[in-house]
């Protein structure tokens, strides 16, 4: 079956501006969660999603929102963006995303921000 | 603060021998725990888990040990081959939020 795929791969955007990344989770899958990867601070939970409810939210900023739609698919939108914001964007799906659930990740976003 | 640390940022090991990455953790709620794998322009892939009732979990050459009372978990890679030269992510789940809180990760490369 396909795997969670993301839109698009790569972004450049200059500082001010917003971006909106897609993530397309497996089929059957209806939890969504974002993680933000960067060198310093390695993989960081952003939220999840979860029959298009937010269910989870991890510490980042309001700049950093999302929603999930009724097919699963989510997106996840950055305002304002700061040169910090510069990194890979991970989306993950599962059934539940509960307990022994295991998450199928995507292979990223790579956001660069000038 | 860190709840789930990975000390060794890398590791170099010869090919056919055991690859031990270590991973620590702070919260005692934690119930779960994964290795991942990552490869340069993929997203990390699932390789193992455990459970906190248990201690010992296997899968080929791979296996992962749980130290509860030390707040440890490794991962075993037996024999080690050229192919699993990656980055290794260790994963806890858990505690009061129930998403998956990540390691720094642990480059692996496996020489010939």
């Amino acid at each position: 079956k396909a795997g969670v795929t993301q839109t698009p791969r790569y972004l450049i955007k200059t500082r001010g501006q917003q971006v909106t990344l897609s993530c397309s989770p497996i089929s059957g899958h209806r939890s969504v969660s974002w993680y933000q990867q960067t060198p310093g601070q390695g993989l960081q939970f952003l939220f999840e999603y979860f029959s298009e409810t937010q269910r989870n939210k991890g510490n980042f900023p309001g700049r950093f929102s999302g929603r999930q739609f009724s097919n699963s698919r989510s997106e996840m939108n950055v305002s304002t963006l700061e040169l910090g914001d510069s990194a890979l964007y991970l989306c993950a799906s599962a059934r539940q995303g509960r307990g022994t659930d295991t998450q199928y990740f995507g292979p990223g976003t790579r956001l660069t921000v000038l | 603060d860190q709840q789930v640390k990975q000390n060794s940022p890398s590791l170099s090991v010869q090919e056919g021998r055991i690859s031990i990455l270590n991973c620590d953790y702070t919260n005692s709620m934690f119930d779960y725990f994964l290795w991942y794998k990552k490869y340069p322009a993929e997203g990390p892939t699932f390789l193992i888990s455990i459970s906190s009732i248990k201690d010992k979990n296997e899968d080929g050459r791979f296996t992962v040990f749980l130290n509860k009372s030390a707040k440890h978990l490794s991962l075993h890679i037996v024999p080690s081959q050229p192919g699993d030269s990656a980055v290794y992510f260790c994963a806890a789940e858990g505690g009061s939020q129930g998403n998956l809180i990540f390691g720094k990760g642990t480059k692996l490369s496996v020489k010939p």
